[in-house]
């Protein structure tokens, strides 16, 4: 079984520009979700999808963060402008809570540098 | 609220000795608990979860962990260490029904030869 895709792995911007990542979540799995990982820090959640409705973007920084799920498959989560606080690695989940499953299965991440 | 505390940032130990990585949280009802394990790189592999049943729950790569309500504590271990066990380790505490986790800051494993 394919586990999680993200991509890019690695991405290095300049403050105020704009950068997009991509995930694809294991096949079936109807859950999506997003996470901020700073250096030294655990991950913090962005935003929760089932299927392509959001349950949770309490924690998404609106001005500038925005992420969508169309089709309820893959999903991208965008970032303009970005600032040099976006630095972090930005994980993508899947989980088939559509079968009561709460277990999560997290991709490789994509690592962001914002100079 | 729930919260999840790891109170160690760093541990060494030396291989072949046994480990205990401390993770303590904060929650109303009985949650589901993770732990998770990251090498540099890379994103969280799962170790083990508990969910209800027995508390001494047992993972890949030799790991277990016990589940203390009493304590709400939630200690990951393993009886020998490898060399290959370096790596971050992060406990998660799921609100039951909202498929959501917190995260613990992660422990960082290092392992001397």
């Amino acid at each position: 079984e394919a586990g999680v895709a993200q991509s890019p792995r690695y991405k290095i911007i300049e403050k105020r520009q704009s950068v997009a990542f991509w995930c694809n979540p294991i096949s079936g799995h109807a859950t999506l979700y997003w996470y901020q990982q700073i250096l030294g820090q655990g991950p913090k959640l962005l935003i929760q999808f089932q299927n392509n409705g959001v349950v949770d973007d309490s924690q998404l920084p609106k001005d500038r963060f925005s992420a969508e799920r169309l089709k309820g498959v893959d999903s991208t989560l965008k970032i303009q402008p970005a600032k040099l606080e976006d630095s972090a690695v930005y994980l993508c989940a899947s989980s088939d809570t559509s079968g009561g499953g709460e277990t999560q299965y997290f991709g490789p991440g994509t690592r962001l540098l914002v100079l | 609220a729930q919260s999840v505390t790891q109170p160690d940032i760093h541990i060494t130990v030396s291989e072949g000795a046994s480990l205990e990585l401390r993770c303590n949280y904060s929650y109303g009802a009985t949650p589901y608990l993770f732990w998770y394990v990251q090498s540099p790189g890379q994103g969280l592999q799962l170790l083990l979860k508990y969910f209800s049943g027995d508390t001494l729950v047992q993972g890949i790569k030799g790991f277990e962990a016990e589940f203390k309500r009493s304590q709400s504590s939630f200690n990951l271990r393993k009886p020998s260490v490898h060399w290959s066990d370096a790596a971050e380790y992060f406990c998660a505490v799921g609100a039951r029904g909202t498929y959501k986790y917190i995260f613990g800051t992660g422990t960082r494993l290092k392992v001397l030869a």
